[in-house]
C-alpha cells in the first residue's frame, strides 16, 4: 500500500515550456486534490476533483489545467510555464469529508 | 473572507519545555479542523484533527489541542517538546459539506534547542 504518490520529485523547466505531474493513490479515494506551497503563504488548493471524471476550480487555477480519467490518478499540467509557478507541489486525496492524504511533493523550478 | 491565522512564523524552545502553537479561524460556521506537521523536505503528516465532541482532541506523537468556540480557536500543545519535534506546523480547515477542500494558515516553524 503505497498511499499517495507523485511523479516527478523534481523538475526544471524554461519560462514557456509545458509538463504534467501524475498523482496515484492506491487507497479508492473519491476525493483528490492538488495544492501548492510557496514560502509564508502555507499551502494553496489550485484544482481538486470530487469523483472520476470531474474536476473543479480551487483558490488559485490560473496557469494549471487537470484531469481525472482514471479514480486513481489526478494529472497537473502547466501548458506555459511562467516564472511564478515555481513552487512546490503537493498532491492529496480522501474519502469524502474524511482526512487527506498527502504525497511527497514536487519542487518544481521554472527558469 | 475565510481564513486561518497562525500569528506565530518562528517559535523556539528548550528540549523538555512545554509548547503551545495557535490557530484562529474566520469561518460563519464552525468547521473541521486540522493540524499538520511537515518535517523539512517531506509531505504533510496529520497530528489531529477535531469534527465535533469533546473539545479537547488527542493526536499523534504526544500532541492535542483544543477547540474553543467562543474564540474561534484551535491551539496545538505539548507538555514536553522533543528535538525531533523540530518541524513546521499548518493548522487547516475545512468547510462541513465543502468537498473537503483544505484553508492553511501560513504556517509556524518550531526550532528546538538541546
Amino acid at each position: 500500500n503505497a498511499g499517495v504518490t507523485q511523479t516527478p520529485k523534481f523538475r526544471v523547466l524554461k519560462t514557456g515550456q509545458s509538463m504534467t505531474l501524475l498523482c496515484a493513490q492506491d487507497m479508492n479515494h473519491e476525493y483528490m486534490y492538488w495544492y501548492r506551497q510557496d514560502p509564508g503563504m502555507g499551502l494553496r488548493l489550485i484544482h481538486y476533483s470530487v469523483g472520476e471524471g470531474t474536476t473543479a476550480k480551487g483558490e488559485v487555477p490560473d496557469g494549471y489545467n487537470v484531469s481525472r480519467l482514471k479514480k486513481q490518478n489526478f494529472l497537473l499540467g502547466l501548458e506555459s510555464a511562467a516564472p511564478s509557478q515555481t513552487s512546490v507541489y503537493f498532491c492529496a486525496s480522501s474519502y469524502s469529508e474524511e482526512t487527506q492524504y498527502f504525497g511527497p511533493g514536487t519542487r518544481l523550478l521554472v527558469l | 473572507a475565510q481564513s486561518v491565522t497562525q500569528p506565530d512564523i518562528h517559535i523556539t524552545v528548550s528540549e523538555g519545555a512545554s509548547l503551545e502553537l495557535r490557530c484562529n479561524y474566520s469561518y460563519g460556521a464552525t468547521p473541521y479542523l486540522f493540524w499538520y506537521v511537515q518535517s523539512p523536505g517531506q509531505g504533510l503528516q496529520l497530528l489531529l484533527k477535531y469534527f465535533s465532541g469533546d473539545t479537547l482532541v488527542q493526536g499523534i506523537k504526544g500532541f492535542e489541542a483544543e477547540f474553543k468556540r467562543s474564540q474561534s480557536s484551535f491551539n496545538l500543545r505539548k507538555p514536553s517538546v522533543h528535538w525531533s519535534d523540530a518541524a513546521e506546523y499548518f493548522c487547516a480547515v475545512s468547510l462541513r459539506g465543502g468537498y473537503n477542500k483544505l484553508i492553511f494558515g501560513a504556517g509556524t516553524r518550531l526550532a528546538v534547542h538541546p
